[in-house]
């Protein structure tokens, strides 16, 4: 069964940093292209990174660009979105999600709150 | 950017009535949409992949059309367990962009 497990989530005050981790388990990871996607409360969903399977291409959502990293570690069945410079509207939950095109899975997502 | 449109963006349902929701895409983007059930404080789920690809395991009252800029998901005879927020997705271009959602509530 494909599991994909976010932690990593919690308070952070404006321009503060924070590091999420999905842990996936129930198929080849190294196999999977990767993406977050995020979700601020009450509203839709908002694509925010995408990292091949073997990490040679990454793009992102030009409102993280240059704030955020996305990363994997194919050794450990890991995704990773290293967030700096956080700002209020950074406020949501972030999903991991498998696929390069659809995304066929998603986690049950870390709820990040930036606030003072 | 892509911009998905969705209509219409709530939708009240009696059990066992056929459920229409159409996006439509700013640009043609071929068959390059999917779409996703979220029910409330759960994550998405994919149906539809590629306009018209059932996704596995999804029951096949859920079906998806269209092609170019204009596109299609249907629920025949709703059941009490599709309500839900649902939303579209284009992978054809980066970024990639989401419909706001259809909210699909049981009368």
């Amino acid at each position: 069964e494909v599991q994909l497990v976010e932690s990593g989530g919690g308070l952070v005050q404006p321009g503060g940093s924070l590091r999420l981790s999905c842990a996936a388990s129930g198929f080849t990871f190294s196999s999977y292209h990767m993406n977050w996607v995020r979700q601020a409360p009450g509203k839709g969903l908002e694509w925010v990174a995408y990292i091949s399977s073997g990490s040679s291409t990454i793009y992102y959502a030009d409102s993280v660009k240059g704030r955020f990293t996305i990363s994997r570690d194919n050794a450990k069945n890991s995704l990773f979105l290293q967030m700096t410079s956080l700002r209020a509207q950074d406020t949501a939950v972030y999903y991991c999600a498998i696929g390069q095109w659809g995304f066929d899975y998603w986690g049950q997502g870390t709820l990040v709150t930036v606030s003072s | 950017e892509i911009v998905l449109t969705q209509s219409p963006d709530f939708q009240s349902v009696t059990p066992k009535e056929k459920v229409t929701i159409t996006c439509r895409a700013s640009q043609s983007i071929d068959s390059n949409l999917h779409w996703y059930q979220q029910k409330p404080d759960q994550s998405p789920k994919l149906l539809i992949k590629y306009a018209s690809q059932s996704f596995s395991g999804v029951p096949s009252r859920f079906s998806g059309s269209g092609s170019g800029t204009d596109f299609t998901l249907t629920i025949n005879s709703l059941e009490a367990e599709d309500a839900a927020t649902y939303y579209c997705h284009q992978s054809s271009s980066l970024p990639r962009t989401f419909g706001q959602g259809t909210k699909v509530e049981i009368k």
